[in-house]
């Protein structure tokens, strides 16, 4: 069963930092392309970023362009998100999802989310 | 960036009845070399993660039920519940992945009338 499963979020102050991660399990995870995807509550989805599956291409949003770096460890097979200069619009449930083994495919694998709140 | 518009923002429907939401593409999203479009669809119930339900506009994802169903092609594109019922309470979004930076629908909120 494939399973994703989403930690490293809380409460950090505006300008803070934070990294997320993703474990996964139950499937070859060093072959799939991956993603991030946030929800502010009662919003919509919005994709943020992805990566191919040895991490040598990464596409990003242009709203997190240059504050967010996505990486991947295919030994420990898990996804990260460092999210530096953290602003209040960033307060949101931070999903990641998986792809396909080929680019430009659908997410067909979600894990739970994490929260992040960024206030003072 | 393309942008995905769907229509309508919240929709009220009888049970057993169809269901249809609509989303429009900034520019096309259909490749022609494969003569695939780029769109999917995702249906999130309240304090769940999105499940996709369809993809490559039209075709219906694993253990998706039947009476859903996608059609559409280049810019516009549909999504048919065919005998809405109550499991189907959701919020439904479409996604192009066709260029770089993917892009979601603003969503649209299903509701029993």
């Amino acid at each position: 069963e494939v399973q994703l499963v989403e930690s490293g979020g809380g409460l950090v102050q505006p300008g803070g930092s934070l990294r997320l991660s993703c474990a996964t399990s139950g499937f070859t995870f060093s072959s799939y392309w991956m993603h991030w995807v946030r929800q502010v509550p009662g919003k919509g989805l919005v994709w943020l970023s992805r990566m191919n599956s040895d991490g040598s291409r990464k596409i990003y949003a242009d709203s997190v362009k240059g504050r967010f770096t996505i990486s991947r460890d295919n030994a420990k097979n898990t996804l990260y998100l460092q999210m530096t200069s953290l602003r209040d619009e960033d307060t949101a449930m931070y999903y990641c999802a998986r792809s396909s083994m080929s680019d430009n495919t659908a997410c067909g694998s979600w894990g739970q989310g994490t929260l992040v709140t960024v206030s003072s | 960036d393309i942008v995905m518009t769907q229509s309508p923002d919240s929709l009220a429907v009888s049970l057993g009845e169809r269901a249809t939401i609509n989303c429009k593409s900034g520019q096309s999203v259909l490749y022609t070399s494969n003569n695939k479009n780029y769109l999917g669809w995702y249906q999130q119930k309240p304090g769940q993660p999105p499940k996709l339900l369809i993809s490559w506009a039209s075709t219906r994802e694993s253990g998706v039920p039947d009476r859903f169903s996608g059609s559409g092609s280049g810019t516009d594109f549909t999504l048919t519940i065919s005998s809405l019922q109550a499991e189907d309470v959701a919020v439904y979004y479409c996604q192009q992945y066709y260029s770089t930076s993917y892009t979601f629908g603003q969503g649209t909120k299903l509701e029993i009338k």
